[in-house]
């Protein structure tokens, strides 16, 4: 049963300090998106890529925000230095690009607190 | 830009049908979807509507009328685990070849009691 992972799932730190999560895509999906989730925001775009091509990070704060993906396995997502107001529950989706179609495979997401 | 609105909540009784609605704002885009999520849980995908029409997959459905900028998410037979956040969503015509960005609504509280 193919499905994306994330790592950590839960991430308790302190003002300042360097946060990376990661994201392992579902085998054969090309695309990778990195959503963010709030009570206020809703769920909210970050950054995606095709191919490993970063194609829109748009929704990211670049100067404390960063996105990659070293390799078709391993997707990152790294916040340097953090602040309180990047609590959220940060998701990890994939899929295949098809025509038109918009089907996405979340991960079960990694709780971030910022103290 | 895109918009999607939401109703925030609904309740309905276990059994009944409930009707989640969605309208948007947007100069054009490739197809509607709609994702579920229960608390604490990850969105799960449901349904995407390409074309106007309904869409059914067993007992949910979802329909799509672009010439009413409008959507809507079908549950039937409602049972207590449908009790979860309902987002609808969409596609924006690609800034970049082979963009795939999607537009999600502040999504719906599904309410079903007993």
């Amino acid at each position: 049963d193919a499905r994306v992972t994330q790592t950590p799932r839960d991430k308790v730190t302190e003002m300042g300090q360097e946060v990376t999560m990661r994201c392992q895509p579902i085998l054969g999906h090309n695309t990778v998106f990195w959503y963010r989730q709030t009570m206020m925001q809703g769920l909210e775009l970050l950054a995606y890529f095709r191919n490993r091509a970063p194609l829109d990070d748009s929704g990211m704060p670049k100067d404390r925000f960063s996105a990659e993906m070293p390799d078709a396995t391993l997707a990152t997502l790294k916040i340097q230095p953090s602040e309180p107001r990047d609590s959220a529950v940060y998701f990890c989706a994939s899929g295949r690009t098809s025509g038109a179609y918009n089907e996405q495979f979340f991960g079960p997401g990694t709780r971030l607190t910022v103290l | 830009g895109q918009s999607l609105e939401q109703p925030s909540e609904v309740t309905a009784v276990e059994g009944a049908i409930v009707q989640i609605n969605c309208t948007y704002q947007t100069s054009g885009f490739y197809g509607l979807s709609w994702y579920q999520q229960h608390d604490g849980g990850a969105p799960t995908f449901l349904s995407y509507n390409a074309l106007d029409g309904l869409e059914e997959t067993g007992r949910f459905s979802s329909f799509l009328s672009r010439s009413d900028s409008y959507g809507y998410l079908l549950l039937q037979e409602l049972q207590m685990k449908d009790s979860a956040s309902y987002f609808c969503a969409l596609r924006p015509p690609a800034l970049k070849a082979g963009g795939f960005k999607t537009i999600f609504g502040a999504g719906t509280r599904l309410f079903v009691k007993a």
